[in-house]
């Protein structure tokens, strides 16, 4: 039982790159998410799911699209990297409602420059 | 809108000292979860804790301890007799029913214990 993995750990990208990051679930929740950490800001919310074939923009969406295809994948797409999205990314899934704890993947340190 | 606010920026303790971190909370839902992550140097996000809107009792893990008063919208979290390994980050968050789960983080308490 793995959890919540992502792909990859870390990546620099050039401005105006894109990229795709890759969060795999193997706990079997309908819910998935996108975070941002920054130095001094917590963790803010891009992008969330609450099942397979569902998207929706949380506090921080610009610049950020996601899908998801299967239940246990949710992918995080950049399509013109900016210096501004250099930051730590968080993947996160919980089983269904508010009551149910978040489950954290390791996280992927991205940078642009 | 929800807001969490960890006005401790950054401790620092002697090891065996107590240390408490702050965190209040604001929000106008009556149903409401409130949880705290711990983080250590590794970088990974670990959950401690989750409590609901209604079930006020104090809980006691271990060393660790948590205080949660509605009348001070306040949910803080003690450590006993601190440990090197207790250095980290903590995040309070806070989640409301309905509108995807999302949780709003605070922006955490570092937390440095020294020999």
């Amino acid at each position: 039982n793995a959890g919540v993995t992502q792909t990859p750990k870390f990546r620099v990208l050039k401005t105006g790159q894109s990229m795709t990051l890759l969060c795999a679930q193997d706990m079997n929740h309908e819910y998935m998410y996108w975070y941002r950490q920054d130095p001094g800001m917590g963790l803010r919310l891009i992008h969330y799911s609450v099942g397979e074939g569902t998207t929706a923009k949380g506090e921080v969406p610009d610049g950020y699209n996601v899908s998801r295809l299967k239940k246990q994948n949710f992918l995080l797409g950049l399509e013109s990297a900016a210096p501004s999205q250099t930051s730590v990314y968080f993947c996160a899934s919980s089983y269904l409602s508010g009551r149910d704890t978040q489950y954290f993947g390791p996280g992927t340190r991205l940078t642009v420059l | 809108a929800q807001k969490v606010t960890q006005a401790q920026t950054e401790i620092s303790v002697v090891e065996k000292e107590d240390v408490t971190l702050d965190c209040v909370y604001e929000t106008r839902d009556t149903t409401y979860y409130l949880f705290w992550y711990k983080q250590p140097p590794s970088g990974e996000l670990v959950f401690l804790i989750r409590r609901n809107s209604f079930d006020e009792q104090n809980e006691i893990s271990g060393r660790y301890s948590w205080n949660f008063q509605k009348s001070t919208s306040s949910f803080n979290f003690t450590i006993t007799a601190s440990q090197v390994v207790d250095s980290a980050v903590y995040f309070c968050a806070l989640s409301v029913e309905g509108g995807g789960n999302k949780l709003t983080f605070g922006t955490g308490t570092q937390l440095k214990v020294e020999l």
